[in-house]
């Protein structure tokens, strides 16, 4: 246990659904990541918050929303997905935000768009 | 741009040596970071390296460091079959250093 949990770990959903990702963490850490990651394919870093604001949006289309309402909660709210969204959803926290960051990720996870 | 670059698969005898490669090609980046994923799990810090250093040692774990060719390695001793997973590579991202770009992962497959 890493100390960052996700829920669902699965999720089946189809193309016109409106379903949400939620992650915690219990490590009292101040900055949150989304991580996409697609076989075969580098982990990809989708958002990232620090003390509830985000810093980083990686060019993610829309139908990706992120909300952090406080620094222990980060969703991924998903509508109108695409097949090729199918992956492993993977949150992780860290502490603070800076050039050495041990980042602690939750078990992810694993999103079907059919 | 930043790119990390790792072999897809590396499959061992248990109780040999292992040794998971990966290139880079920001030579700014402060730290590289070795991630393993075990099967249904997230990613875990296996060990980090400092870019000024060549070698760090952490028992059955060496990190070696290449600057010149932007090389990394993962050397794992006495291979066990619970070091089977995926190993992810990782750098800081030159101009954010909150970010990590990570390479494709190698799946390590132990056999008996």
């Amino acid at each position: 246990e890493t100390g960052v949990t996700q829920t669902p770990r699965h999720l089946v959903m189809g193309m016109t659904n409106k379903k949400s990702l939620k992650c915690e963490q219990h490590l009292g850490h101040n900055a949150m990541y989304w991580y996409k990651q697609s076989a075969k394919k580098p982990l990809e870093l989708m958002f990232v918050y620090s003390l509830e604001e985000r810093v980083e949006n990686n060019s993610v289309p829309s139908r990706f929303s992120p909300e952090c309402p406080n620094s222990s909660h980060l969703f991924l709210h998903l509508h109108t997905l695409q097949p090729e969204d199918s992956a492993l959803y993977l949150c992780a926290s860290s502490q603070d935000s800076g050039p050495y960051n041990e980042q602690f990720f939750g078990p992810g996870t694993r999103l079907t768009v059919l | 741009g930043e790119d990390v670059e790792q072999s897809l698969f590396l499959s061992v005898r248990e109780g040999d040596s292992s040794v998971i490669n990966c290139t880079y090609t920001d030579s700014s980046s402060t730290y590289l970071y070795w991630y393993k994923q075990e099967p249904g799990a997230g990613l875990q810090l296996l060990t980090y390296i400092f870019s000024n250093m060549d070698m760090k040692q952490d028992q059955r774990l060496t990190v070696l460091l290449n600057k010149k060719d932007k090389h990394l390695s993962l050397r794992i001793a006495d291979t066990q079959t619970g070091d089977s997973a995926i190993y992810f590579c990782a750098e800081n991202a030159r101009y954010n250093t909150d970010k990590l770009i990570f390479g494709t992962g190698t799946r390590l497959q132990v056999f008996p």
